[in-house]
């Protein structure tokens, strides 16, 4: 089984700066099959990244994802007020098939 | 555009009851796409509870609600189902159904808003 350890749990950062978190599996990925979302109080997760790297529909170009087996990134270039939420990443490829870390929050 | 209503949630549920959770779509071919459950329970991350493939005929449950939840669809009528059974404390939770970006990959392009479910005595 595949477990997602997200890291750090909570992160403090201003606009401006840059954030970066991690997805860490405790087994290889394969495939780059990893993907994230960004959830804001009250609401549904929103798909970010897909394929380890693929930004999807609509999404600035500020976030981007990376890595690959065990490790993988997402990185924020500049944050903006409305990027304080929780980010999740799923593996979408190995046992369960579908799995989810516990979250970063991302706070001011 | 693409919208996902849930419905059916909302009410407290006594342990060992059941509930029907429905999911009204428009905006796409909803025939064409994989759908999902997904929950959170409060406070907590999220869990993919069940996935139904494009006709039906295939479908995943995760261990935690295997013989217990049943998934299903209507494409006749745009709708994806939940039957949920012999509920317990820990199924408390919002709900989601999401649609499943189309080919392999095994992520959710869109959600709805979300449906909470309570069992509680």
């Amino acid at each position: 089984e595949i477990v997602l350890t997200q890291s750090p749990g909570t992160l403090s950062l201003s606009p401006g700066e840059r954030a970066t978190l991690s997805c860490r599996a405790s087994q290889s990925v394969s495939g780059s099959n990893l993907a994230w979302y960004q959830q804001k109080p009250g609401q549904a997760p929103r798909l970010l990244i897909y394929d380890a790297s693929k930004r999807a529909t609509g999404i600035p170009d500020r976030f981007s994802g990376s890595g690959s087996g065990t490790d993988f990134t997402l990185t924020i270039s500049r944050l903006e007020p409305e990027d304080f939420a929780v980010y999740f990443c799923q593996q979408y490829n190995g046992i369960p098939l579908y799995s989810f870390g516990q979250g970063t929050k991302l706070e001011i | 555009e693409v919208q996902l209503l849930e419905s059916g949630g909302g009410v407290l549920v006594q342990p060992g009851g059941s509930l029907r959770l429905s999911c009204a779509v428009s905006g796409f071919t909803f025939s064409s796409y994989a759908m999902s459950w997904v929950r959170q329970a409060p406070g907590k991350g999220l869990e993919c509870v069940s996935v139904i493939s494009e006709t039906g005929s295939h479908t995943y449950y995760a261990d935690s609600v295997k013989g217990q939840f049943t998934i299903s669809r209507d494409n006749s009528k745009n709708t994806l189902y939940l039957q949920m059974n012999s509920l317990r404390v820990e199924d408390t939770a919002v709900y989601y159904c999401a649609k499943r970006m189309a080919g392999t990959t095994r992520v959710f392009d869109y959600w709805g808003q979300g449906t909470l479910v309570t069992v509680s005595s």
